[in-house]
C-alpha cells in the first residue's frame, strides 16, 4: 500500500522564526491534507490541497503531486503552532482509506 | 454548525466490559471512519464506512465491531475491552464524491479511554 513519511520527525524554533514541514508519499494521490494536533489532542484542518498552492495567515502549502510531495511553510512562528503537524492522502486503491503520516512534533519555545 | 461529535469524551473501563462510543455527523457525509492514536504515535484506521449498511476494516480492527445504520451514526462498539484498548480514539468524516471539498476529512474532538 502507499507509505507516507513526514520529516523532519521533530523540530524546536524559537519563537518568530520559518519552517518547513515535508511529506513524502510512495504513489500517486488526488487527495492531500494537512492537520495541525494542538496540545490539547484537537486535530485541525489545515489545508486540503491535492495539488497547487494554499495560503492562510502565517501557513502555506505547496502540493506538488506529479513528485509525489507536499510541504507546509509555517512563517514568524509563534508558541501557539506548537504540536504535531501530520500529513494525509486518501489510498488510491479505492479502498477509501485515508492514511497518516507519522507526523512532525514541533515546539515554538518563547 | 456541530460538525462531527464524538460522546463521551472520558471512559475508564475495567477489563472485560464493554460499552459503545458514539459518532454523530451533521454534515450528510458518506464517508465515516474510526481512529485509534496511542501516545506519541500517529492515527491507525480502525474501521470506515462509504454508507449506510456499509462498513469495512482497517489496519487494526480487532476487538471492535461497528455497524452503519443511518448516515449520520457511527458507533463504535469493544465488546470486552482490553488494557491495550487504551487510547484516544477519533471519529473523522467526509464527502466521498462532489464538490469543491470532496474527500476533506474532518475529525471530532476525541474520546479518551482507559482499560484497567
Amino acid at each position: 500500500g502507499i507509505q507516507v513519511e513526514q520529516s523532519p520527525p521533530d523540530l524546536i524554533l524559537q519563537e518568530g522564526a520559518n519552517s518547513t514541514l515535508r511529506c513524502n508519499f510512495s504513489d500517486s494521490v488526488n487527495n492531500l491534507q494537512w492537520f495541525h494536533q494542538n496540545p490539547w489532542g484537537q486535530l485541525i484542518n489545515l489545508f486540503y490541497i491535492p495539488s497547487g498552492t494554499k495560503q492562510n495567515g502565517r501557513l502555506s502549502a505547496t502540493t506538488v503531486a506529479t513528485e509525489r510531495y507536499s510541504l507546509l511553510y509555517i512563517s514568524s512562528s509563534q508558541t501557539t503552532d506548537s504540536g504535531v503537524y501530520f500529513c494525509a492522502v486518501l489510498s488510491p486503491s479505492g479502498t477509501y482509506k485515508y492514511i497518516f503520516g507519522t507526523g512532525t512534533r514541533l515546539k515554538v519555545l518563547a | 454548525n456541530a460538525g462531527v461529535t464524538q460522546t463521551p469524551k472520558f471512559q475508564v473501563l475495567k477489563t472485560g466490559q464493554s460499552m459503545t462510543l458514539q459518532c454523530a455527523q451533521d454534515m450528510n457525509h458518506e464517508y465515516m471512519s474510526w481512529y485509534r492514536q496511542d501516545p506519541g504515535m500517529g492515527l491507525r484506521l480502525i474501521h470506515y464506512s462509504v454508507g449506510a449498511g456499509i462498513t469495512d476494516q482497517g489496519e487494526v480492527p480487532n476487538g471492535y465491531n461497528v455497524s452503519r445504520s443511518t448516515t449520520e451514526d457511527f458507533p463504535l462498539r469493544l465488546l470486552s475491552a482490553a488494557p491495550s484498548q487504551t487510547s484516544v480514539y477519533f471519529c473523522a468524516s467526509s464527502q466521498l464524491a462532489g464538490g469543491p471539498s470532496s474527500g476533506e476529512l474532518f475529525f471530532g474532538e476525541g474520546s479518551r479511554l482507559t482499560v484497567l
